[in-house]
């Protein structure tokens, strides 16, 4: 049972376009939802992330949006340049078992 | 953050034998962890590495197959056995920045090829 969805799978966003990756949970026990960015070869480093408490977090071009009622959560990348042409993953945690589990993925490519 | 350093960063295997990652932290951490991430895959935790006990196994892994050591809070090992080309796969050392907060640093991965 996956416990995290995300989507789309891969995305191809035109430089200063807004890219848009969604991903909804299961488990209304987590409270705590990161996003990481990893480029090839490398490990997945946390870009941003945020709590129930607050439906929405900005760091920079990165933005969360979050909807506690309809359990989704969702990374707005502002005029996306293609240095940000990498693997995002979503990540949920929370609970007695405080391990993130993961959404399986989303490759953005960021054409010049 | 945490600045985690992985050995050997990459290597090829042959079937039926056995290889040892490394992982070296700069801090002692109380939270440490194995993932694997398959090609072209999500992040799949393998075990906790608990600093002087035995690890603790998530389900579809064993012991057997990935012995885990943990002899203080800054180093651990994850040995892959008796290896199949199904084991191909990038290996990941993760520690916590702290209890319950669910935020991980991640080491840079030890991309495993077995023929």
């Amino acid at each position: 049972q996956q416990q995290v969805k995300q989507s789309p799978q891969s995305l191809i966003v035109q430089k200063g376009g807004i890219s848009i990756i969604n991903c909804a949970y299961e488990n209304t026990a987590f409270d705590y939802f990161p996003w990481y960015q990893q480029f090839p070869g490398k490990g997945p480093a946390l870009l941003i992330a945020i709590r129930p408490d607050v439906s929405e977090k900005k760091e920079g071009r990165f933005t969360i949006s979050f909807n506690k009622s309809a359990k989704q959560f969702s990374l707005h990348i502002m005029d996306s340049q293609p240095g940000d042409s990498a693997t995002y993953f979503c990540a949920a945690a929370g609970g007695s078992n405080y391990k993130l589990t993961f959404g399986k993925g989303t490759l953005l490519t960021v054409n010049p | 953050s945490a600045v985690i350093s992985q050995k050997p960063s990459r290597d090829i295997c042959q079937r039926g034998t056995s290889l040892t990652i490394q992982c070296q932290v700069d801090s002692q951490v109380t939270m440490m962890f194995w993932y694997r991430q398959q090609p072209g895959q999500s992040l799949t935790l393998i075990a906790t590495a608990n600093q002087g006990s035995e690890a603790t196994y998530e389900s579809g892994f064993v012991i057997d197959k990935f012995p885990i050591s943990r002899p203080n809070l800054t180093f651990s090992t994850l040995t892959v056995s008796n290896m199949s080309p199904e084991d191909s796969s990038i290996y990941l050392c993760s520690v916590g920045a702290g209890t319950n907060t669910g935020e991980l640093f991640f080491g840079e991965g030890s991309r495993l090829t077995v023929l």
